[in-house]
């Protein structure tokens, strides 16, 4: 059971919007702590897509975005290609746990 | 260019022990924010241990006074040593770190080591 919690699959077809949640609690995500996002394709290391809530590393596009309310975040992607079809993983803090990390259990996005 | 090399794979008896390491090129680790976080097969991320900057060092429940995280500043490389291994510590173990950006997210990672703990 993982302290952030996800969905466990999203869907969307091509040129559609989709948008993952990751809910926490007062204690991580409504604590303030900064939420991540991470893009992982099977067999690969994780990438850093949106960092510190809606931040965007060089290189990623802005088809990516993240927001954060209250006690819980969302990362949001448009006009969906067939290649963003892979696992998200939201990745926070928890000052319940000695502010040390914590991750969501990850979402598959299938592109139709 | 920023790049960490992790050791290969192994598979190791429950009980046994066993010391990953990650190489660090491009820049020092003197000062880093790096961790490891592991994956079972089939499932999502879990943090494992982490090094701050300032030498302090925490592990996840999970791993407390079995692994141990440490750093080489000679050789630029980062260690988990795990023993008492069980087979729930099966998993590829990722070594990252926070390089470039300003928040406490991890920019940069290994390319994955595959630990089985299996008899």
């Amino acid at each position: 059971q993982s302290v952030l919690t996800q969905p466990p699959s999203v869907s969307g077809a091509p040129g559609q919007r989709i948008t993952i949640s990751c809910s926490g609690t007062s204690s991580n995500i409504g604590a303030g702590h900064d939420v991540h996002w991470y893009q992982q394709f099977p067999g690969t290391s994780p990438k850093l897509l949106i960092y510190a809530n809606n931040k965007r590393p060089s290189g990623v596009p802005d088809r990516f975005s993240g927001s954060k309310s209250g006690t819980s975040a969302s990362l949001a992607i448009t006009g969906l290609q067939a290649d963003d079809e892979a696992d998200y993983y939201c990745h926070s803090y928890d000052s319940g746990l000695s502010g040390l990390a914590v991750f969501g259990g990850g979402t598959t996005l299938t592109v139709l | 260019e920023v790049q960490l090399v992790q050791s290969g794979g192994v598979m190791v008896q429950p009980g046994g022990s066993l010391r990953l390491s990650c190489v660090v090129s491009g820049v020092s680790i003197s000062n880093k924010y790096m961790s490891w976080v592991r994956q079972a097969p089939g499932k999502g991320l879990e943090w494992v241990s982490v090094i701050y900057s300032a030498g302090s060092s925490y592990n996840a429940d999970s791993v407390q006074g079995r692994f141990s995280i440490s750093r080489d500043h000679s050789n630029n490389t980062l260690y988990l040593q795990m023993t008492s291994l069980r087979v729930e510590d099966t998993a590829v173990y990722y070594c990252a770190s926070r390089i470039s950006v300003t928040a406490m997210a991890f920019d940069y990672w290994g390319q994955g080591a595959l630990v089985t703990v299996s008899s």
